[in-house]
């Protein structure tokens, strides 16, 4: 079975502080993994994915196989980065559906 | 069209009522999935179409909820003999590819009184 945790339901940070948004997994393959962003009043949508190796907005997240954890993190939070977080996985069997964590909500402070 | 479309955007019904959710996915996307977004609960899979096929439905919750999608576009799921605890967002998201990431439709929020 596959599983996505994200330990925190809340993250609140002052503007220009580091942030780190944790995610842990639990699957026996070898998963891609991705992280949505749900901004206040608008739909869910991706922020970025493991297989692309990308940053977007500042964000960064590296996969880190012994210890089955995707954290996001981001140097400088900024005022317009307060949303709901979302980790998620596709496993190798599981027909390309997403399984996704309950989120973290971010709160960043002026 | 440019994103997926879902509709209505809200839907109050009475318990007991059946109510239908259409999603358009983005054209040219051959797989489609449906989620529910509830407080405190996250994002529930529900079920996930490869063109019209149902290869995993196994989210559906009950018998009193069903999907189908025709012509390889527009999705309908249907909720029979609604329930107070059916009351979320219900997400739809279309992929051509999985690995690639899903885009969400704007959702319906389903409330039952």
């Amino acid at each position: 079975a596959q599983r996505v945790t994200q330990p925190e339901k809340l993250l609140s940070v002052f503007k220009g502080a580091p942030v780190e948004l944790k995610c842990n997994y639990s699957y026996s393959g070898s998963p891609e993994l991705f992280w949505y962003v749900q901004y206040s009043r608008q739909r869910l949508q991706l922020l970025l994915r493991h297989i692309s190796r990308e940053s977007i907005k500042g964000f960064t997240a590296d996969l880190n196989k012994g210890e089955t954890s995707f954290h996001l993190k981001k140097p400088f939070a900024q005022e317009e980065d307060s949303a709901m977080y979302y980790c998620a996985l596709i496993g190798e069997t599981s027909g390309s559906r997403l399984t996704f964590g309950e989120g973290t909500q971010l709160t960043v402070n002026p | 069209g440019a994103g997926v479309s879902q509709s209505p955007s809200n839907k109050v019904t009475e318990k007991g009522k059946d109510v239908e959710l259409r999603c358009d996915p983005i054209s040219g996307h051959t797989a489609l999935y449906w989620y529910r977004q509830s407080l405190g609960q996250g994002l529930e899979f529900l079920i996930y179409f490869q063109g019209n096929s149902a290869p995993d439905k196994s989210g559906l919750p009950s018998d009193r909820f069903s999907a189908e999608r025709t012509g390889g576009s527009v999705s309908t799921l249907t909720i029979q003999r609604t329930q107070q605890e059916d009351s979320a967002v219900y997400l739809c998201a279309s992929s051509q590819t999985g690995i690639y990431g899903y885009t969400f439709g704007s959702g319906t929020r389903l409330t039952v009184v």
